[in-house]
């Protein structure tokens, strides 16, 4: 049972473009919500997040967004750069439990 | 800067073999976890710890036990390493604060069983 889906393996982008990752969830007691960035041979590094009373967190090129009737996050990475290229995972954690629940990751390739 | 070492970048082992990953942190955190990661299924909780000589099953337990007899190392035991456990995997932490859900990972593990 995937509570956190990450649907689409992979995304292409030319630099300068915006690039969209998309998450969706089953579980409606999440309540904050993770974005991590894997390079290969490497662990996953921290992102950004946002917390379920929030709809937007940004950061710099990188923007959250939280969409909870949908139960669907997305990463808006604008503008795009061949160094986002990486593995992106969103992850979901609820009730300060310390858990995350992993989706299956996306697969970004920003063009030169 | 939150470092999490791993024993072994690359490790090459026979089936049937007694496996040890290793994973150290420097910060002094509550929480440790082991996860592995496959192509497709993402990060999979195998094993997780709020505390020195606590641990707490994750989703996927079968075939691995764990052990921390320190605060700042965390281990994971393949009792009898098969070929499908053969993955990546990463050990992380985190503080043990209300709030906080940030993990720090260490660079990996990949496990080959032959």
């Amino acid at each position: 049972d995937q509570q956190v889906k990450q649907n689409s393996p992979s995304l292409s982008v030319q630099e300068g473009r915006i690039s969209i990752l998309n998450c969706d969830y089953t579980n409606s007691m999440f309540d904050y919500f993770l974005w991590y960035k894997k390079y290969p041979a490497e662990g996953p590094t921290f992102l950004i997040s946002i917390s379920s009373i929030k709809d937007k967190n940004e950061d710099g090129r990188f923007t959250v967004f939280l969409n909870k009737s949908a139960k669907h996050l997305s990463l808006h990475i604008v503008p795009s750069q061949p160094g986002d290229s990486a593995v992106y995972f969103c992850a979901a954690s609820w009730s300060n439990t310390g858990k995350l629940i992993f989706g299956q990751g996306t697969t970004l390739q920003v063009k030169p | 800067d939150v470092k999490v070492t791993q024993s072994s970048r690359y490790l090459v082992k026979r089936t049937g073999e007694k496996v040890f990953l290793e994973c150290v942190q420097d910060m002094d955190h509550e929480n440790m976890f082991w996860y592995r990661q496959d192509p497709g299924l993402g990060l999979r909780l195998i094993y997780f710890s709020y505390d020195v000589k606590m641990k707490e099953k994750g989703d996927i337990p079968e075939g691995y036990s764990v052990s921390r007899e320190k605060k700042e190392r965390f281990s994971l035991i393949l009792e009898s390493a098969s070929t499908n456990q053969t993955s990546m995997y990463l050990c992380a932490s985190s503080l043990w604060a209300s709030g906080n859900y940030e993990q720090y990972f260490g660079p990996g593990t990949r496990l080959t069983v032959t």
